[in-house]
């Protein structure tokens, strides 16, 4: 166990519908990271968040958007949800956010869109 | 730009060794890590190394970099079933204050009783 927690473990939607993951990171970490696994696009990092400010951003398509709240935890909301949007999220923690930081890994949600 | 490289698939009985490779293309100083996942499961770190090392051993685990030619492996030594799973290797990218990690396809490891 990572100590990262993310909410719901799967979600089945429909196209069009918006939906949002919930990660709560690590007891002392400051920011979070969210990345995408699919079958066609690997693992590709998403947006990272360091004590509720945007640090840095991915592939995230403008469809999708995060925040970190004041008591760290992060939401990822993603909108007008296509087939494609299919795939496994993860969130990540670390302690600070540096080049130099191990991440910890969340269980991930599995989204399925119908 | 950033790229991670591996194969995709290893097959080993139980007792042999692995060893699982992994090519990357940041040329400044950055930090190398192997993740497993299981299926169904989420990543879980196994070991890492900074860019100025050679070599970090973690009890089954041997990691082994190559700067020169950015080449990194992972050798886990008396394989067991267990250890049946996909292993990412990942590369640290951005400025000192950014994090984020460029991952590979993975490698599946099947281990044959």
């Amino acid at each position: 166990d990572s100590g990262v927690t993310q909410t719901p473990k799967h979600l089945i939607t429909a196209t069009g519908q918006r939906v949002t993951l919930r990660c709560s990171p690590r007891s002392g970490d400051l920011s979070v990271y969210w990345y995408q696994q699919s079958l066609d696009q690997g693992l590709q990092f998403l947006i990272q968040y360091y004590n509720g400010e945007e640090r840095a951003k991915g592939n995230i398509l403008e469809r999708f958007s995060a925040q970190q709240f004041p008591d760290l935890h992060s939401e990822l909301n993603l909108s007008s949800l296509e087939l494609g949007d299919s795939a496994l999220y993860f969130c990540a923690s670390s302690v600070q956010g540096a080049l130099s930081d191990t991440q910890y890994f969340g269980p991930g949600t599995r989204l399925t869109v119908l | 730009g950033e790229d991670v490289e591996q194969s995709l698939f290893l097959s080993v009985r139980e007792g042999d060794s692995s060893v699982i490779n992994c090519t990357y293309t940041d040329s400044s100083s950055t930090y190398l890590y192997w993740y497993k996942q299981e299926p169904g499961a989420g990543l879980q770190l196994l070991t890492y190394i900074f860019s100025n090392m050679d070599m970090k051993q973690d009890q089954r685990l041997t990691v082994l970099l190559n700067k020169k030619d950015k080449h990194l492996s992972l050798r886990i030594a008396d394989t067991q079933t267990g250890d049946s799973a996909i292993y990412f290797c990942a590369e640290s990218a951005g400025s000192s204050n950014t994090g984020k990690l460029i991952f590979g396809q993975g490698t599946t490891l099947q281990v044959k009783p």
